[in-house]
């Protein structure tokens, strides 16, 4: 079965201090993945994508098949990635973003 | 440029009461979904469309029936509300082969008492 998991709701780190938003999948086909944010009061969107291989913000995603995940990271955090994190999996077929999401991780900066 | 709009943003229903949501978006995007996001689950898609008259079931489909009649538009109904499906509602829309990129509304807050 497709599945995204993130294992952690909360990740709580200091501004300056490296973040790591762990993400996991099960997909028995070669997997796209994704990762979106939604800021407080903002609508959710598309942060960046593994195809791309974009830093986007600082952050960087890279995609690692052998463990099967897609781990989000940024060496050094801000106030403003205070926000809730989602990892998606997806399209699947025929380009309708049919995308499976994990239950996101809310990341909290502190100064 | 509104993107995508939700209509309504919160409602309260009774049990066994009928409403729909309006998605409406301004992109010219083929393609339309309904996802539903509860505490702990992430979002989870409901139904979606590839093009206007066109639906599909998504992974949890029951209890709710939609309908694009119009490209821009995507409304998702409630015939017989359960507790169950209170729930924050999102609807989404995106362009063909654009891998991953889902544009989405600010969500709509259902309660079924």
């Amino acid at each position: 079965a497709q599945r995204v998991t993130q294992p952690e709701k909360l990740l709580s780190v200091f501004k300056g201090a490296p973040v790591e938003l762990k993400c996991n999948y099960s997909y028995s086909g070669s997997p796209e993945l994704f990762w979106y944010v939604q800021y407080s009061r903002q609508r959710l969107q598309l942060l960046l994508r593994h195809i791309s291989r974009e830093s986007i913000k600082g952050f960087t995603a890279d995609l690692n098949k052998g463990e099967t995940s897609f781990h989000l990271k940024k060496p050094f955090a801000q106030e403003e990635d205070s926000a809730m994190y989602y990892c998606a999996l997806g399209p699947f077929s025929g380009g309708y973003n049919k995308l499976i999401f994990g239950a996101g991780t809310r990341l909290a900066v502190h100064p | 440029n509104a993107g995508v709009t939700q209509t309504p943003k919160f409602r309260v229903l009774k049990t066994g009461q009928s409403m729909t949501l309006l998605c409406a978006q301004d992109m010219n995007h083929e393609y339309m979904y309904w996802y539903r996001q509860d505490p702990g689950m992430g979002l989870r898609l409901i139904h979606y469309s590839v093009g206007e008259g066109t639906t599909a079931k998504g992974e949890v489909p029951d209890g709710y029936n939609v309908s694009r009649l119009k490209k821009q538009n995507f409304l998702l109904g409630l015939e017989s509300a359960a507790p169950s499906q209170t729930s924050v509602y999102f609807c989404a829309s995106s362009a063909p082969f654009r891998a991953g990129e889902l544009f989405f509304g600010e969500g709509s807050r259902l309660t079924v008492l």
